[in-house]
């Protein structure tokens, strides 16, 4: 099995850059995803990470490092929409963080 | 194409009620799965489903049947309900591709167990 660790709250200006860390920890690992859930919604792809490096998807940005276990999704250039759950998402076992609560500030 | 959808949308159940919880996809995909959301806890993956025919146990299987007859449906079975399945269920489809495991989730459905 495996465990993800996020923190539970970021707070952010609008047009600022924010970083979501997750850490894992593994007994295989196949790849990272990164999911959006606006309050009463349903959970929204964003990114996926099977390589070490960064993948860019617009203002939105994902990392990942095998060795060190780690991964972060970069949100950049804020919008007050961008409010919303970001969760990091195990693919081996499809094991989910308990999601980092992002709120942007005017 | 509608996506993944759920029905229902809001329940409210008696404890020892049983009750399904249908999903239905349009998307053609092999794999699909059941997770619930408490709050604080992110989602928990109840059972998944990597085609017909075929459905493995998640990290939380235990109240909890499903079955995959055909590739759209995958209904999940409450067998005897208690207030601890008070929860947002959540039914998710994907396709694996080169991109990693995408999942597409329908719009939930929202349980109480009284």
């Amino acid at each position: 099995g495996q465990s993800l660790e996020q923190p539970s709250e970021v707070t952010a200006v609008e047009g600022a850059i924010v970083q979501i860390n997750c850490t894992y920890q593994t007994s295989g690992f196949y790849g990272l995803s990164w999911y959006q859930q606006h309050d009463g919604g349903a959970p929204t792809f964003l990114s996926y990470n099977a390589l070490d490096g960064l993948e860019e998807t617009g203002r939105f940005s994902s990392f990942l490092s095998r060795s060190d276990s780690y991964g972060y999704l970069l949100l950049q250039e804020l919008q007050m929409k961008d409010s919303a759950s970001y969760f990091c998402a195990a693919e081996e076992d499809m094991r989910f963080g308990a999601g980092t609560r992002l709120t942007v500030k005017p | 194409n509608a996506g993944v959808t759920q029905t229902p949308k809001f329940q409210v159940l008696k404890t020892g009620q049983s009750m399904t919880l249908q999903c239905a996809q349009d998307m053609n995909h092999e794999y699909m799965s059941w997770y619930r959301q408490d709050p604080g806890m992110g989602l928990r993956l109840i059972h998944y489903s990597v085609g017909a025919g075929i459905t493995d146990q998640g990290e939380v299987p235990n109240g909890y049947n499903v079955s995959r007859s055909t590739t759209e449906d995958f209904p999940l079975r409450l067998l005897s309900a208690a207030p601890s399945q008070t929860s947002v269920y959540f039914c998710a489809s994907s396709q694996r591709l080169a991109g990693g495991l995408e999942q597409y989730f329908g719009p939930g459905t929202r349980l109480t167990v009284t």
